[in-house]
């Protein structure tokens, strides 16, 4: 079984911290890895993907992969109120594009 | 441009009725998802359909049929309501990693 594991949260960050969003997997062979953004009532929305190990910087957003140890992190800097929202690790364990999902991290950012 | 789109947003059954739900998109992509939420748990592929004219089982299927009418269109049958059916449904499209999403339905049975 390939699983996604994310810690459920709430992580409570304040306004202009740094946002740290952690997830591991189970299946070594998997190759692309996402990051999605849902908020409240609303459907999912890809904000990253990373495909090699090390980092990927985009915005505020930097992505991170370390294949070895089966994790993948999301870093979020000068946290707004809108990225309170639930973060999706998801993961592509082949080539055929379907996806494997994480139940989510919801991220609350304290004004 | 409309994206995805599904109908209906909200519906309430009772056990053992049927009902379809339609989704639609117009970015042109070759594969379509169904997906269900449920609190807890990430989302579930229930079906996809990788190229109009085919569709295969994901990870929850049963209870669940499903028909590529189109390139355009993808559409989710429920024969015979069961309370386990309650939950969030997502239909999703894409052409390659990036899936694209609908708003969603809310079902709710009872």
């Amino acid at each position: 079984q390939k699983e996604v594991e994310q810690n459920s949260g709430p992580l409570s960050v304040p306004e202009g911290a740094i946002a740290s969003l952690n997830c591991t997997y189970s299946d070594r062979g998997s190759q692309s890895f996402f990051w999605y953004r849902q908020y409240s009532g609303k459907s999912p929305e890809l904000i990253m993907s990373i495909y090699s190990n090390g980092d990927k910087e985009d915005g505020r957003f930097t992505a991170q992969l370390n294949k070895a140890s089966q994790y993948v992190s999301l870093l979020i800097r000068d946290s707004q109120p809108s990225d309170s929202a639930t973060y999706l690790c998801v993961l592509s364990p082949d080539s055929n594009y379907q996806l494997i999902w994480g139940a989510g991290t919801k991220l609350i950012i304290k004004p | 441009n409309a994206g995805v789109t599904q109908t209906p947003k909200f519906q309430v059954l009772k056990t053992g009725q049927s009902m379809t739900l339609q989704c639609a998109q117009d970015m042109n992509h070759n594969s379509m998802y169904w997906y269900r939420q449920d609190p807890g748990m990430g989302l579930r592929l229930i079906y996809y359909s990788a190229s109009e004219g085919t569709t295969d089982k994901g990870e929850v299927p049963n209870g669940y049929n499903v028909s590529r009418l189109n390139k355009r269109e993808f559409s989710l049958r429920l024969e015979s309501a069961a309370p386990s059916q309650t939950s969030v449904y997502f239909c999703a499209s894409s052409d390659a990693y990036e899936q694209y999403f609908g708003p969603g339905t809310r079902l709710t049975v009872t």
